[in-house]
């Protein structure tokens, strides 16, 4: 299967910071997704971006399909940005999706 | 907004017991979905349904785990007799494309 690959595993911001947070994956892909688990285990779909930049608020969203990466950005966190950034991935638009291990953020006041 | 909603948030049961886990997906959606998440671990698949039928399922979703849509709005997830490792954080899922929309999770505990 693919393998996907997150970076950082774990991220402390200061509230305000920016950061980019990075998903690798090993082969060809017609579906990406970003999801955001928040504190109490909610998942939450940020965007569904398999190539190309989108923005929704704060949040962008970054994937070059032929470099196998995407990046998602966060601008000025919250606190209410903490928990954990999941990228998922899969080969066919309804397949499967293959999670990586997931970015853990804390925002700090 | 529509969601998903699952039941019940908690689930403790005892080995060997059988349990069943219930979503209602949103109710435009064709796809469905079921993933669990081990405390600490990755989310993964468990399996997918579409057209009142199994697409594709992992290699967890043994003959111990079936699926169902009993109607036209549930959609169950069973497990026969219940492991120590079937413990873990249930999630349904459904979407009209590609899009994946999770329902907050059943809690299940096997002791």
């Amino acid at each position: 299967g693919i393998q996907v690959e997150q970076s950082p595993p774990d991220l402390i911001l200061q509230e305000g910071a920016n950061s980019t947070l990075r998903c690798n994956f090993s082969d060809s892909v017609n579906n990406l997704q970003w999801f955001h688990q928040n504190p109490w285990g909610q998942l939450i779909n940020l965007f569904y971006i398999p190539s190309g930049t989108k923005q929704n608020g704060r949040l962008s969203a970054t994937t070059v399909a032929t470099e196998r990466y995407s990046l998602l950005y966060i601008s000025s966190s919250q606190t209410t940005d903490s928990g954990v950034y999941f990228c998922a991935v899969a080969s066919d638009s309804w397949g499967k999706l293959q999670f990586g291990a997931g970015t853990q953020v804390v925002v700090t006041p | 907004e529509p969601e998903v909603t699952q039941t019940p948030s908690h689930q403790v049961t005892q080995m060997g017991q059988e349990v069943i886990l219930r979503c209602v997906p949103i109710s435009n959606h064709l796809y469905f979905y079921w993933y669990r998440q081990i405390l600490g671990q990755k989310v993964e698949f468990l399996v997918s349904f579409y057209n009142n039928e199994i697409s594709e399922k992992s290699e967890i979703f043994d003959d111990q785990f079936s699926v169902e849509r009993p109607d036209g709005s549930n959609f169950t997830l069973k497990i026969r007799s219940t492991k120590l490792e079937d413990s873990a954080m249930y999630f349904c899922a459904s979407t009209p494309d590609e899009k994946l929309f999770f329902g907050s999770g059943t809690q299940l505990s096997v002791l």
